[in-house]
């Protein structure tokens, strides 16, 4: 399979705070998502990226498949950007399977 | 609504028994799959289904079996001998072809007595 590496782990910010998240793959991909694990479990799309840069609001993505890395940035982060941030990626050639990666947990503080 | 629906969301059994989680989805997509997720762990692929009557095992799965019978239905049966079964389980679905993002359901938690 494909090692994906988060980091980092763990991040703590203050309310208003802006942070960078990487993933890192060990092979070419065909896809990649970020997603973020709210704190009842249920897993939220953020963004499909398998290359490019791409924004939605406060949030932003971008992967670099050439040098096999992804980024999520995250501005002016709010106490509701708590949770676990997970990068997931695929290769067509190994079955259609997702990769995850252990994800990055952020704790946004007031 | 469009989406992925799991259940029950909470489930208890006692160790020897059989459970069964149940997953529908009415997104009209091709590929579901199962994934395992322990405390402060990444998610780990069970079992997957590319279409109907057809599924293949992921990393974990021993002590699991599943069942494709429907386009909308991948249940997943946890057996008596899954040693650790005691997890938060999560179906997905996705679109095949080039491109298919993965959508999830909302989990469902079960506990081993």
């Amino acid at each position: 399979g494909i090692q994906v590496e988060q980091s980092p782990p763990d991040l703590i910010l203050q309310e208003g705070a802006n942070s960078t998240l990487r993933c890192n793959f060990s092979d070419s991909v065909n896809n990649l998502q970020w997603f973020h694990q709210n704190p009842w479990g249920q897993l939220i799309n953020l963004f499909y990226i398998p290359s490019g840069t791409k924004q939605n609001g406060r949030l932003s993505a971008t992967t670099v498949a050439t040098e096999r890395y992804s980024l999520l940035y995250i501005s002016s982060s709010q106490t509701t950007d708590s949770g676990v941030y997970f990068c997931a990626v695929e290769r067509r050639d190994t079955g259609n399977q997702f990769y995850f990666g252990t994800g990055t947990s952020l704790t946004v503080i007031p | 609504d469009g989406g992925i629906t799991q259940s029950p969301k909470y489930l208890f059994r006692k160790e020897g028994q059989n459970v069964t989680l149940s997953c529908e989805q009415n997104l009209n997509h091709d590929a579901m799959y199962w994934y395992r997720q322990d405390p402060g762990q990444g998610l780990r692929l069970i079992y997957y289904s590319q279409i109907v009557n057809d599924f293949q095992k992921g990393d974990i799965a021993e002590g699991y079996s599943v069942s494709r019978e429907k386009k909308e239905s991948f249940p997943l049966t946890v057996t008596s001998a899954q040693k650790n079964p005691t997890a938060f389980y999560l179906c997905a679905s996705r679109r095949q072809g080039r491109t298919g993002e993965l959508f999830f359901g909302e989990g469902s938690r079960l506990t081993v007595l």
